[in-house]
């Protein structure tokens, strides 16, 4: 399939090791902002989500931070896997709009 | 529980013609999206329905493109005439009503490439 991130920044990292997926964010009305994974010829799949209310929330080896000070996000991947390969892209939402911005998203490649 | 579903896959046109793209949401999701997501960006959303009514159509390019979803089920979204800007992927979401704000959920796309 078609790649979505041909000319995305690209993380790389090794097999096993920690990523760090960075998203600066644009409305400072947000208050509810969510990771999604983007395979190649596939949708937008839902990681993790964060309110503004809380500057921390983790998952299954995912982690999200959000500095709302700064606007920005992260998105912390523990032991990386290959099957962690994909686009990811951060997305923001304003009070009660449902309505969601995306972020331009980071290609995350995991070398063997 | 079955996904959304889009279709086609993959369409390519040359510009000045018509293409329409097809979206069966989740059975009994209110809202159903429309997003255009040209190669290296984030899904730029066009158009947000509830039900058969538009709540925002914002950032669709009326001149060219149309979207409907007459029976509050499947929606289709119509370019015409189509231009070399338009080469992207068209992503349809669904999202049912009363749910979290990340019950969001995406069909594969229909990639779409104007020569």
């Amino acid at each position: 399939g078609e790649s979505v991130g041909l000319h995305l920044p690209t993380l790389s990292v090794q097999e096993g090791d920690n990523s760090i997926i960075n998203c600066a964010y644009s409305n400072s009305a947000s208050d509810y902002f969510i990771w999604y994974k983007q395979e190649s010829g596939k949708g937008p799949q839902f990681i993790i989500d964060i309110r503004s209310n809380m500057d921390k929330r983790q998952g299954q080896r995912v982690t999200v931070l959000l500095n709302k000070t700064v606007k920005h996000l992260s998105l912390q991947i523990a032991a990386t896997q290959p099957g962690d390969s994909a686009v990811y892209f951060c997305a923001e939402n304003a009070s009660g709009t449902y309505k969601y911005i995306f972020g331009t998203g980071t290609r995350l490649k995991v070398l063997a | 529980e079955a996904g959304v579903a889009q279709s086609p896959r993959y369409k390519i046109i040359e510009k000045r013609q018509s293409v329409a793209f097809w979206c069966n949401p989740i059975s009994g999701h209110a809202t159903l999206y429309w997003y255009q997501q040209i190669l290296g960006q984030g899904p730029k959303l066009l158009i947000q329905f509830q039900n058969n009514g538009v709540v925002d159509d914002s950032q669709l390019p009326k001149d060219r493109f149309s979207a409907e979803r007459l029976k509050g089920v499947d929606s289709t979204l119509k370019i015409q005439p189509a231009k070399l800007e338009d080469s992207a992927v068209y992503l349809c979401a669904s999202r049912r009503a009363g749910a979290t704000y990340n019950e969001q959920f995406f069909g594969p796309g229909t990639r779409l490439t104007v020569l």
